[in-house]
């Protein structure tokens, strides 16, 4: 079964960096883009960006509010996704999901809290 | 890239049908037939209902049903029951290599 663990959130002050992970287990993750999506407290859902698989270069697409700030890379001998967040903003506040891509999103994490606050 | 178009807000008595609507351009839904929508319920993890503007995974109610027209997508819930009071999400591929998520509705079973 398709198993996303996302880990790394918590309490950050604006400005400063964090790093979430998400761990697959269940499928080939090589095989697979990854997706991560955003959700503020009480707000909708906000696409943040994805990574192809390394046969399509493991290029990356990022959402224009986070373009420049975010980075998402992979280690597929561990299964593992990462979303480098740096120069946090208040508005960041968010639960984190990370989910396998496959022009939607079947798969999802159970999502890391993000708080950022001074 | 602006969030999709959705109305905030559909209800519907139980066993009645309701749609809810989805607008983008033609750099997104429009453009591609990668429209898909989640239901949310307070606290839990989105889940895909319909993906490719009308494919029902497996599992998914076949109360649950999705088209496109043009630059828009929708949503159609029949015979509502109580538990599809939740919050629904479309979702479409750009033009632009991106995603793009709507605004979100929440339906309320009378």
């Amino acid at each position: 079964e398709v198993q996303l663990v996302e880990s790394g959130g918590g309490l950050v002050q604006p400005g400063r960096s964090l790093r979430l992970s998400c761990t697959a287990s269940g499928f080939t993750f090589g095989d697979y883009a990854m997706n991560w999506v955003r959700q503020a407290p009480g707000k909708g859902l906000e696409w943040v960006g994805f990574i192809r698989s390394k046969a399509y270069g493991e290029t990356t697409e990022y959402a224009a509010s986070v373009k420049g700030r975010f980075t998402i890379s992979r280690d597929d001998s561990k299964s593992i996704v990462y979303l480098q967040m740096n120069s946090l903003k208040t508005e960041d506040t968010a639960v984190y999901y990370c989910t396998r891509l496959e022009w939607e999103y079947k798969w999802w994490g159970q999502g890391t809290l993000v708080t950022v606050s001074s | 890239q602006s969030a999709l178009t959705q109305p905030a807000s559909v209800s519907g008595s139980p066993g009645q049908s309701i749609t809810i609507s989805c607008t983008g351009t033609s750099s997104d839904i429009g453009g591609y037939n990668y429209v898909s929508w989640y239901q949310q319920h307070p606290g839990k993890v989105p889940k895909l209902m319909i993906y490719e503007v009308s494919n029902r995974p497996s599992g998914v109610s076949n109360r649950f049903s999705g088209s496109k027209s043009g630059n828009a997508a929708s949503l159609t819930i029949s015979g509502l029951q109580a538990e599809d009071e939740a919050d629904y999400y479309c979702n479409s591929y750009t033009s632009s290599s991106t995603y793009v998520f709507g605004t979100g509705t929440k339906v309320t079973v009378l």
